[in-house]
């Protein structure tokens, strides 16, 4: 399967707790994103990476939230600190830098925050 | 700020049934209007717009951009009960080449 994948697929932590989710892209795509979704909403940008470089980040990813892409691979997001409303699916995506917009979607890391 | 907005929120239909999707958006330079196929699981893409009026299929789904009044719609005929899902309407623009914003989707369920 040469699809997005994300790890681990489900986590359950308590309130104050750190977690970190992983994403491993399309291999030829060079272009990485995040996304959160909770129920019955559409799936809300968090950031975007171009290679390493981290191009953007909206202002819903507070300072207890950060993401890396340190060679330019796979990506991390680590939320410290969590809070119930963190609870949500976490999704990665990935694209072609020659199709930018065409967003290949993994199957998320469901978090669940008690 | 972006926005796209989908109606029906959801939709209930027959085996057989023809159904229209309809997506709305408000977004600076735009680029692209896409929709998703999502499941208890990950979006799963069905179709990039770019130009207006040309219709795009994949079976029994087509759909259409319309760049003058801002909408989309996905049409699925001869509706399967494979085809129950949320389906979402996403929208490329502004300054960010990686941004989608997406709708809060539709909810389609067909009984056989």
């Amino acid at each position: 399967d040469t699809g997005v994948s994300q790890d681990p697929r489900h986590k359950i932590t308590k309130r104050g707790q750190n977690v970190t989710f992983r994403c491993d892209p399309i291999s030829e795509h060079n272009r990485l994103y995040w996304y959160r979704q909770t129920l019955g909403q559409g799936p809300e940008f968090l950031t975007y990476f171009q290679n390493e470089a981290q191009l953007e980040k909206s202002r819903l990813l507070s300072d207890r939230f950060s993401a890396e892409r340190p060679k330019g691979s796979f990506s991390t997001l680590e939320i410290q600190r969590t809070e119930q409303g963190d609870s949500a699916m976490y999704l990665c995506a990935s694209s072609h830098l020659g199709s930018p917009d065409t967003q290949y979607f993994g199957p998320g890391t469901r978090l669940t925050v008690l | 700020e972006d926005k796209v907005v989908q109606s029906p929120l959801s939709l209930v239909v027959h085996e057989g049934d023809t159904v229209t999707l309809n997506c709305s958006y408000e977004v600076t330079n735009f680029r692209s209007l896409l929709w998703y196929k999502q499941e208890k699981k990950a979006p799963t893409f069905l179709f990039m717009l770019t130009s207006s009026g040309i219709e795009k299929k994949s079976g029994r789904l087509s759909s259409i951009l319309d760049k003058k009044e801002l909408f989309s719609i996905l049409n699925i005929t001869a509706t399967q009960t494979g085809d129950s899902a949320v389906y979402l309407c996403a929208a490329a623009g502004g300054t960010s080449y990686g941004k989608l914003t997406f709708g809060q989707g539709t909810i389609l369920t067909v009984h056989p």
